[in-house]
């Protein structure tokens, strides 16, 4: 069956360290992979997308990397800070018009 | 200007009930979504709409009914409401189906 893996335990780490979240997929062949924030009580944002032949892209202090062959993208944050404290999600194209979410890992930065 | 507007942002009804949730966007997107998120967070499509017509409809219920009147609008009307129907609902849009979508601020239903 079809499925998107993120970590479903929560990610607690210590402020200015980097943040790595995992994303793993079964029986997909996604051209394009995306990356979402979501706060509390708020809709998911989109932060980055990353291509097939695309092995890593950057954004500030946002870093994603697609590895087709096993199936998975890494999403790093650097420096981190407690306003990074958030649910990410990762999804990609399940079919034409069709995009589909992991459960999403809830990354808490502390002071 | 809020990009994807969705009202009400609460709604609290009796099981039984009918009731409607609306969506616009003023991105010019040719593509628009419903989402289910569930209690344990996770966020379910349940429809989308490209160019107001229906493209996919994942299992939903037929007591769920989406309506585009037109390319910048979704509307979802959901009839007879269970208790289980209680989630929060997201519409978003994209400018190409299934990449870099943009969410409304959610309506959270609670069926009582």
């Amino acid at each position: 069956s079809q499925k998107i893996e993120q970590n479903s335990e929560a990610l607690n780490i210590q402020e200015g360290k980097t943040a790595t979240l995992t994303c793993n997929y079964t029986n997909y062949s996604p051209a394009y992979l995306q990356w979402y924030r979501q706060d509390p009580g708020r809709g998911p944002v989109f932060l980055l997308l990353i291509r097939e032949n695309e092995k890593e892209k950057r954004k500030e202090r946002l870093k994603v990397t697609f590895d087709t062959t096993l199936k998975q993208s890494l999403f790093h944050i650097t420096a981190s800070q407690p306003a990074d404290s958030a649910t990410y999600l990762c999804a990609l194209q399940g079919g034409y018009n069709k995009l589909i979410f992991g459960a999403g890992t809830r990354l808490a930065v502390h002071p | 200007d809020t990009a994807v507007s969705q009202t009400p942002k609460y709604l609290v009804t009796q099981m039984g009930n009918d009731k409607s949730i609306k969506c616009e966007q003023n991105l010019g997107h040719d593509t628009m979504y419903w989402y289910k998120q569930d209690s344990k967070k996770f966020l379910k499509i349940m429809f989308s709409y490209n160019n107001k017509e229906l493209i996919i409809n994942e299992t939903v219920p037929n007591r769920f009914s989406p309506k585009s009147p037109d390319k910048a609008h979704l509307n979802l009307h959901i009839n007879s409401l269970e208790l289980g129907d209680s989630a929060v609902y997201f519409c978003a849009s994209s400018q190409e189906a299934g990449l870099m979508a943009f969410f409304g601020q959610g309506t959270r239903l609670t069926v009582v």
